[in-house]
């Protein structure tokens, strides 16, 4: 099984939906939570950091289930620059600084 | 500032040669990272090097991949007698001092091997 698996995608859908994003990891002992962003030949940049209480960062919200190991990321009133691959990002137990990346969703944005 | 910088930006070489790939970090960040992504693929850990502590290697898919940071600044990862499967995009990170796990990796552009 994968460390951190998320949903390949792609997810194609029209300006102005509102789209959501799935990732489970394996190991309990995970401390940090991430979401980066990668565009197309380029490489990877935080999108936000995923917070036990849940965040939200303008259109954004990132949620944090350690029960269930399972993190979301949603994004609402999507924009075409919105189009990108999301990586779903975990950093085993404190000081340890291992980012482990999940393989990514990709998501396409139509007018 | 300026951010990571890695160069080559490609690196096209045969079969059986050595490579050298080099990531400068951001001045002042202590930890520094090297990976790998493949096509389509997420990206692959390889090597942390954080202060003068002993790097964490476990990612290092054979030994025929090293990597060493001098001074704690400047990375070069070496791949010797290249085969066409390390073909990928290597990519260095950096992340600055000590401060919690909520500190971000700010990455390079990468280096662009293919391997003929």
């Amino acid at each position: 099984r994968k460390e951190v698996e998320q949903d390949p995608g792609p997810f194609n859908v029209p300006e102005g939906a509102t789209v959501a994003f799935n990732c489970t990891y394996s190991n309990s002992a995970s401390q940090s939570f991430f979401w980066y962003r990668q565009d197309c030949r380029k490489e990877p940049k935080l999108l936000m950091s995923v917070y036990s209480s849940g965040n939200e960062d303008g259109r954004f919200t990132a949620q944090l289930n350690r029960a269930s190991q399972y993190i979301s990321l949603l994004i609402r009133d999507s924009k075409l620059s919105d189009s990108a691959t999301y990586l779903c990002v975990v950093n085993l137990s404190g000081g340890y600084n291992k980012l482990i990346f999940g393989a990514g969703t990709r998501l396409a944005v139509h007018p | 500032g300026a951010g990571v910088s890695q160069s080559p930006s490609n690196k096209v070489t045969e079969k059986g040669k050595d490579v050298e790939l080099r990531c400068d970090p951001i001045s002042g960040h202590t930890a520094l990272y090297w990976y790998r992504q493949s096509l389509g693929q997420g990206l692959e850990f390889l090597i942390y090097f954080q202060g003068n502590s002993a790097p964490d290697k476990s990612g290092l898919p054979s030994d025929r991949f090293s990597a060493e940071r001098t001074g704690g600044s400047v990375s070069t990862l070496t791949i010797q007698r290249t085969q066409q499967e390390d073909s990928a995009v290597y990519l260095c990170a950096s992340k600055g001092p000590a401060g919690g796990d909520y500190n971000e990796q700010f990455f390079g552009p990468g280096t662009r091997l293919t391997v003929l």
